[in-house]
């Protein structure tokens, strides 16, 4: 399995501030992720952080408000921008273990940043 | 640590049991299921999966079960010990076509609270 760190484990803000979130994996995965876990509620997938290129965002989310960096296949930061108090929730990073084929296929997440906008 | 599982259901067992908790999907199309335990502070840890070729599939101590038919997925922990208390979610996938990979959709969660 793949072991996930994320850096800061929690922070609190400002609002109008920005936060970068951090994401190390201590293998290559071709796949990682980024989710967003509300208080009080399930998770919701951000975008897929692509290795090289720019991330593809699920609806409702957008690259000014969470840009996203993947500079290798071990490595991706968030960063949350201007932020406001609706923007308090904890992010996770999740990546894909295994062959994509479907073989052997496992998705697990990082510890988690928890994030309090004031 | 903060409970994130504040407004969730909840199931409430003695220390021996066994635990049934439940989910329902709603995406016909989906072909992997994940189920995932998240305790407090934590991320969610991984525990079993199955594909939608399967309709049973055991680990240690847990069953997953899944009918397609009325797109239920129950996950089964037998012996429940405290250290199981947590809130545990429901996951599903498309891998058909292969552009779906990682993208979960999350069920609401349950709550298992395990006493002594």
């Amino acid at each position: 399995s793949a072991v996930i760190s994320q850096k800061p484990s929690r922070d609190i803000c400002q609002r109008g501030t920005s936060l970068t979130i951090q994401c190390q994996v201590d293998s290559q995965v071709t796949m990682m992720f980024w989710y967003r876990q509300q208080p009080g509620q399930s998770l919701t997938l951000i975008a897929t952080a692509n290795q090289g290129s720019e991330a593809t965002y699920e609806s409702g989310f957008v690259i000014d408000k969470f840009p996203i960096s993947r500079p290798n296949l071990t490595f991706s930061t968030l960063t949350v921008s201007n932020m406001s108090p609706e923007d308090s929730s904890i992010y996770l990073c999740s990546v894909v273990w295994g062959d994509r084929g479907g073989v052997i296929y496992e998705q697990y997440f990082g510890p988690g940043t928890r994030l309090t906008v004031t | 640590g903060e409970s994130v599982g504040l407004h969730l259901p909840t199931l409430s067992v003695q220390e021996g049991d066994n635990s049934i908790i439940n989910c329902a999907y709603s995406n016909s199309a989906s072909d992997y299921f994940i189920w995932y335990k998240q305790e407090s502070g934590k991320g969610p840890q991984f525990i079993i999966d199955i594909r939608s070729n399967m309709d049973k599939r055991q680990g240690q101590r847990v069953t997953v079960l899944l009918n397609k038919t009325v797109k239920h997925l129950s996950l089964q922990i037998a012996a429940t010990q405290p250290g199981d208390s947590a809130v545990y979610f429901c996951a599903e996938n498309t891998h058909a076509g292969g552009t779906s990979y990682g993208k979960l959709t999350f069920g609401q969660g349950t709550i298992l609270t395990v006493h002594p």
